[in-house]
């Protein structure tokens, strides 16, 4: 079955302390994106990569860093400058073959700072 | 700038009555919509998409949508809901595939017996 993968579902972390969200994809796709989801604030772009060893920053980059060495796999790492790093993470990608392009997501990684 | 307002934050409905969730966009160029829905805990999931030819859009689990660009609208709607519709729904905006899509903040639907 084709889709995104991401791991861990839930991780806890404790204040100073970086952590890393995985992504993998087995659909093929060159674009990829990692979106955080707080309540009530929709989905805010963090990082997106539209080819290997290439990424650009979102509406939200500050403390987070990314890299995108293969294309299936589109790390984020959640460092410790990330003043309020708790809240929900989706990974998404797209396909530019597809005419709309539209966004397939993972099942999302809960981060939990305490 | 772009951007895409969903003006309702919670909505209530009765199971079998109709629905309608409102979306509004800003966008320089020929706008890609969708709609998405999100289950509690989970990602979200494609309903429906319009990027050119009929403005009414038929998606998945009986939802339809209708472009309306003298409106800059993208209103998602349903004749009669089901109690496993209760979701969170989001509609994004996007440019030509792979750029970036911009969410409004989502809509929640409660139904009820």
């Amino acid at each position: 079955d084709g889709g995104i993968t991401q791991s861990p579902k839930y991780l806890f972390r404790k204040e100073g302390q970086n952590v890393t969200l995985s992504c993998e994809q087995n659909l093929n796709h060159d674009a990829m994106y990692w979106y955080r989801q707080d309540p009530g604030q929709g989905l805010r772009l963090i990082y997106y990569s539209q080819i290997v060893n290439d990424f650009q920053k979102g509406d939200i980059a500050e403390g987070y860093s990314v890299s995108r060495e293969k294309k299936e796999s589109f790390p984020l790492t959640v460092t410790s400058a990330q003043k309020n790093p708790t809240a929900f993470y989706l990974c998404a990608s797209s396909s530019r073959e597809l005419l709309t392009g539209e966004l397939f997501f993972g099942e999302g990684s809960r981060l939990t700072v305490l | 700038a772009q951007s895409v307002t969903q003006p309702d934050i919670h909505i209530t409905v009765s199971e079998g009555a109709s629905l309608e969730l409102r979306c509004n966009y800003s966008y320089g160029a020929t706008p890609y919509l969708f709609w998405y829905v999100q289950s509690p805990g989970q990602g979200l999931q494609l309903l429906l998409k319009y990027f050119s030819g009929d403005t009414l859009v038929q998606g998945i689990k009986g939802f339809e949508a209708e472009f309306k660009r003298s409106q800059s609208s993208f209103n998602l709607r349903k004749p009669s809901v089901h109690w496993s519709d209760a979701a969170e729904y989001f509609c994004a905006v996007g440019a030509r595939p792979g750029n970036q899509f911009y969410f409004g903040t989502g809509t929640s639907l409660t139904v009820i017996p």
